[in-house]
This record gives structure tokens, sequence and C-alpha cells, in this order.
């Protein structure tokens, strides 16, 4: 089975800090999807950014900003300046065509605590 | 415009017994999925339906079936309930096109006794 890696179970930050979450994934797929979910306690899966495999180019977007590097199949993920409000569980996935479908392979995740 | 919504939140049913859990996608979207993400997991792919077929499935055995109706909505049902198939089990909807996001519902939380 083609793996996605979140090596760290559990983060602990102080507000305003930059945390940045890890992500490795493996995939015989030249064409493919990754995307970073976030879920709060509530336990509702959101939605954060989305990468395609063709662009590497890194953006950010408020205070979300994202690694994608090819050569070492890792696709990073950074929160600036943490609020308390981000506390929760993040996921990373990768989204394949296959068989007709578009599947998720989630991560483990990563628990994500920013106290004051 | 609502998002994707599942019934019931809760659920407690005991060994042996079946239970069928309902979801309705996202305005718009076509494709409806299913995973069980259990404790402290990441969720787990059990199948998607489009055009009220199943298009792709996870590895998870029979007892474990759907279906979508022409609205698009969709069911989950698992039979011959094991304590191993407590969990939470998310939907998601997508568009069928392309590689487009995943919008998830809030999940129902099975507990099996």
């Amino acid at each position: 089975a083609q793996k996605v890696t979140q090596a760290q179970t559990e983060i602990s930050v102080v507000e305003k800090e930059d945390v940045t979450l890890d992500c490795v994934y493996e995939t015989r797929d030249t064409t493919y999807y990754l995307f970073w979910y976030k879920q709060p306690p509530s336990g509702e899966l959101v939605f954060l950014i989305r990468r395609n495999s063709f662009d590497e180019q890194n953006e950010i977007s408020g205070r979300y900003s994202w690694n994608f590097q090819k050569s070492t199949s890792s696709f990073n993920f950074t929160i600036t300046a943490s609020q308390v409000v981000d506390s929760a569980v993040y996921f990373c996935a990768r989204g394949v065509l296959t068989g007709g479908g578009n599947k998720l392979t989630f991560g483990t995740g990563t628990q994500l605590k920013v106290e004051l | 415009d609502a998002g994707v919504t599942q019934s019931p939140t809760h659920l407690i049913k005991t060994r042996g017994q079946q239970v069928t859990l309902r979801c309705s996608p996202k305005s718009g979207h076509d494709t409806v999925s299913w995973y069980q993400q259990a404790l402290g997991q990441g969720p787990q792919f059990i199948f998607q339906y489009y055009e009220e077929e199943e298009r792709q499935r996870g590895n998870f055995p029979d007892r474990f079936s759907g279906h979508q109706f022409p609205n698009y909505s969709s069911e989950l049902n698992v039979n011959a309930l094991l304590l191993g198939d407590s969990a939470l089990y998310l939907c998601a909807s997508s568009l069928r096109t392309g590689y487009n996001e995943q919008f998830f519902g809030p999940g129902t939380r099975l507990t099996v006794l």
C-alpha cells in the first residue's frame, strides 16, 4: 500500500509561534493531488489546501503556507503566528484517480495544541 | 448553501446487528465517498459512489455495502456488526471530474457493544 506518513504525533506550541507539520507520501503515480485537512474536536474534517503533482510552486494563503518537494516526496504545512483556534488534528492526504474513482489516502494525523 | 449532512449523529448497536447510515452531499456534488475513522487514526476509504454505482472500493469486507440514490444521497450499510466496527463514519462529497477536493460531513459515531 502506498502510505502517507505523518511522523509527528503531537506538537505543542505557544500562541504566536510558527509551526510546521510534516508529511511524507509514497506513490507510483505520476499524477496525483495532495491535501491538508483539519479536524477540530467537533470531528468534521475541514479542507485547507490542495496541490497537484505538476505544480511544485509553494504558496502562502493567509497564515497558511506549504512546501511541496517531489524529490523528497514531502508536503509540509506551516501555520504562521499560531492561534488557540488552530488547535486540532491535522491530516495530510494523497488523492489519485484510479478505477474511475478518486479516493483519498490519509496519514495518521498530527495533534496540534496551541496554548496561551 | 447546505454542506454535507449525515444522520444519525450517534448510534449504539450490539454485535451481530445491522446498521444503516445516511448522507446527503453538498449542493451540486454528484459523488459520495465513505470513510471509517477509528479512534486516533486517519480516515480509511471504504468506497465511492457515482451515478448510483460503486466506482471504487477500499480494503473492507462485503459486510460493508452502500447505495446511491438518484438525488445523489447515499447510504452505508454494515451487516453482522463486530466490536471493531466501532468508529466515526465520515461521508464526503465531491464533483466527479478531476481531482476536486472532497468535502466532509460531521460524521456518525457508531459504537458496537
